[in-house]
């Protein structure tokens, strides 16, 4: 069964900072990776969507990376608002079905 | 519609009562799935839809949860004789479906449910 970790569980930065959140997944027979951002009340937000083919994608002041033999994905954040605050959610669909593996998050609170 | 769209955003029932959360995916959207997630938890998968048929409902907890989908669109996920631990957030998102695997999933907003 795979089993998806997100460290750290929360994190707080001064405004202006790059930031790292880390996922680990143990299953590298993966179809696809996605990051989704969380506000509270709210649903999930996709951020960026990584093929198991590709090893990054960008957008904006975020970075996703993928390497899939270590099981390994990173979500960098560049220059970081107090409106990044939100929970991170890194999620993995797997080779055998179509059903998203979800870590718990990654509560980010980023302060003025 | 622009968005997959969940109603009501909240319910509040009592223990034992039967509910029922709807969900409209984006238009086009042929696959669309239920997710729960529960206070300072990822979502965790409940049942997949493909067109009008269940394809995966392996997440469903119990027999006291049921959805359906019959006109391939609109899904309404039932839940019967409510136990306070049902209460959490009812996700539901749609995608497209490739040739093998389904591309990047649209989340909606979800419904709160709260059993007391």
């Amino acid at each position: 069964k795979q089993e998806v970790t997100q460290i750290p569980a929360a994190l707080s930065v001064p405004e202006g900072e790059n930031l790292v959140l880390n996922c680990s997944f143990t299953d590298s027979a993966i179809y696809n990776l996605q990051w989704f951002r969380q506000d509270p009340g709210k649903g999930l937000t996709s951020l960026l969507l990584i093929q198991s083919s590709q090893r990054e994608q960008t957008s904006g002041r975020l970075n996703a990376s993928l390497d899939k033999s270590s099981g390994r994905s990173t979500l960098y954040i560049a220059a970081s608002q107090p409106g990044d605050s939100a929970t991170y959610l890194c999620a993995v669909n797997s080779n055998s079905g179509y059903a998203l593996n979800f870590g718990k998050g990654t509560s980010l609170l980023v302060t003025p | 519609g622009a968005g997959v769209s969940q109603t009501p955003s909240n319910k509040v029932t009592e223990k034992g009562k039967y509910v029922e959360l709807r969900c409209d995916p984006i238009s086009g959207h042929t696959a669309l799935y239920w997710y729960r997630q529960s206070l300072g938890q990822g979502p965790e998968f409940l049942i997949y839809f493909q067109g009008t048929g269940a394809a995966d409902d392996s997440g469903l907890p119990n027999d006291r949860f049921f959805a359906v989908r019959p006109e391939g669109s609109v899904s309404t996920l039932k839940i019967q004789r409510t136990e306070r631990g049902d209460s959490a957030v009812y996700l539901c998102a749609s995608s497209l479906v490739g040739s093998t695997l389904p591309y990047g999933y649209t989340f909606g907003s979800g419904t709160r449910l709260t059993v007391v």
